[in-house]
């Protein structure tokens, strides 16, 4: 069975700093990886997707994430935190892509102070 | 397009009764999911459909719930009878043929079970 690991349950960083939101899984085989987004009252969205190739990803609003195989890794990031980045962030993998293994974390609260 | 719709947005009723929530998936989506996102216990998938035709409903905590697709356009969520651990936010997802992982989330409903 699959897992992800999100350790932090709230990270907090300066407006203009980076931002790292960590992510640790096991899974069997090759993993798909993804981040969503959740906002204050409303439903998750897609932030971005690994499925094969470059290690690094890039998503929606300037994020990217990560893939580290040897540490079972996918951590999200962005160079300089806005303010309006603060959201629940959640990490989720797949056995190697279909609806029946997207197994999801728990969240991270990011909370981006001026 | 207006994306995942559900109703209600919140829902208050009493234990025992019966609860029933809605979602209309986006328009072209195949594939359908319910979940249920508490503080304790995380986003948890509880059942998912493809082309109408229920997949696994495994995460179904117990036979009080039930989830039916009667067309590619609507699917319903009942609870009965509801009980106060019941009480979470229930999400509705649909994803596109071929991208059953990329999930676009509804902005949810909010029950409370007293």
């Amino acid at each position: 069975a699959q897992s992800v690991a999100q350790p932090e349950d709230q990270v907090n960083v300066a407006e203009g700093n980076p931002l790292t939101v960590k992510c640790t899984y096991s899974v069997s085989g090759n993993p798909y990886l993804f981040w969503y987004v959740q906002y204050p009252n409303r439903g998750l969205q897609f932030l971005l997707k690994y499925i094969t190739g470059d290690n690094l990803v890039k998503g929606s609003y300037g994020f990217e994430a990560e893939f580290n195989k040897s540490q079972t890794s996918f951590h999200l990031k962005k160079p300089s935190a806005l303010v309006s980045d603060s959201a629940l962030y959640f990490c989720a993998v797949s056995p190697g892509g279909g609806a029946d293994g997207l197994t999801f974390g728990k969240g991270t609260h990011l909370i981006i102070q001026p | 397009d207006a994306g995942v719709i559900q109703s209600p947005r919140h829902e208050v009723t009493e234990m025992g009764q019966e609860v029933t929530l809605r979602c209309k998936p986006i328009s072209g989506h195949d594939y359908l999911f319910w979940y249920r996102q508490t503080m304790m216990r995380g986003l948890e998938l509880l059942i998912y459909f493809n082309n109408n035709v229920p997949i696994d409903d495994s995460g179904m905590p117990e036979d009080r719930f039930s989830a039916k697709m009667p067309n590619a356009s609507f699917s319903t969520l009942k609870i009965q009878p509801s009980e106060p651990r019941d009480s979470a936010v229930y999400f509705c997802a649909s994803s596109p043929p071929g991208l059953s992982d990329t999930q676009y989330f509804g902005p949810g409903t909010r029950l409370t079970v007293l």
